[in-house]
């Protein structure tokens, strides 16, 4: 059964500082993986999706990356600001089982102090 | 452009009552999900829809029930709600739906309480 940890659960960074966020996974036959952010009482933004095939992806201040053969994916976010307080949740896609379901991480509430 | 749209966003029922929450989308999406999220369960899927007419069971399908006869909308209908169906509930959508994947993209939830 694939599962999805994330540590740590909640982390607190002053602003301008480089971070690392994690996600593995148990079962490396995965289609992909995706990176959401979600905002208090808000629902989930898609933020990065790789594909099995590919190792990283980037969107601006955000790099995400994939090794597969390890369980592992990392997301950087570069010259954090107090805006990207939030929710971070990983997902990954994974083959056979049941169509259509992604499986989630539980999260790493980040908080960037000013 | 509204993205994925979800009503209500707060509900209060009493055990036994039915209702339905509504999601529509104007993204021309054939994928479309319903999820719940708990405290300490993370998101769990509950029906899927990979085009009209076509609905399936996910993880957590039981005390609800899904119909999709348009692209566009995919109600949830709590058939008779009970304290556990208690949590917030998104619907999400994507060109095309895992595993193959395209990103998902969600509502802003319905919180649902259940006394």
């Amino acid at each position: 059964k694939q599962e999805v940890t994330q540590i740590p659960a909640a982390l607190s960074v002053p602003e301008g500082e480089n971070l690392v966020l994690n996600c593995s996974f148990t079962d490396s036959a995965i289609y992909n993986l995706q990176w959401f952010r979600q905002d208090p009482g808000k629902g989930l933004t898609s933020l990065l999706l790789i594909q099995s095939s590919q190792r990283e992806q980037t969107s601006g201040r955000l790099n995400a990356s994939l090794d597969k053969s390890s369980g592992r994916s990392t997301l950087y976010i570069a010259a954090s600001q107090p805006g990207d307080s939030a929710t971070y949740l990983c997902a990954v896609s994974r083959y056979g089982g049941s169509q259509g379901n992604l499986i989630f991480g539980k999260g790493t509430k980040l908080s960037v102090k000013p | 452009n509204a993205g994925v749209t979800q009503t209500p966003k707060f509900q209060v029922l009493k055990t036994g009552q039915s209702m339905t929450l509504q999601c529509a989308q104007d993204m021309n999406h054939e994928y479309m999900s319903w999820y719940r999220q708990d405290p300490g369960m993370g998101l769990r899927l509950i029906h899927y829809s990979v085009g009209a007419g076509i609905t399936d069971q996910g993880e957590v399908p039981n005390g609800y029930n899904v119909s999709r006869s348009t692209t566009e909308d995919f109600p949830l209908r709590l058939l008779s709600a009970a304290p556990s169906q208690t949590s917030v509930y998104f619907c999400a959508s994507s060109y095309q739906g895992p595993p193959r994947g395209s990103p998902l993209h969600f509502g802003n939830g319905t919180r649902l309480t259940v006394t």
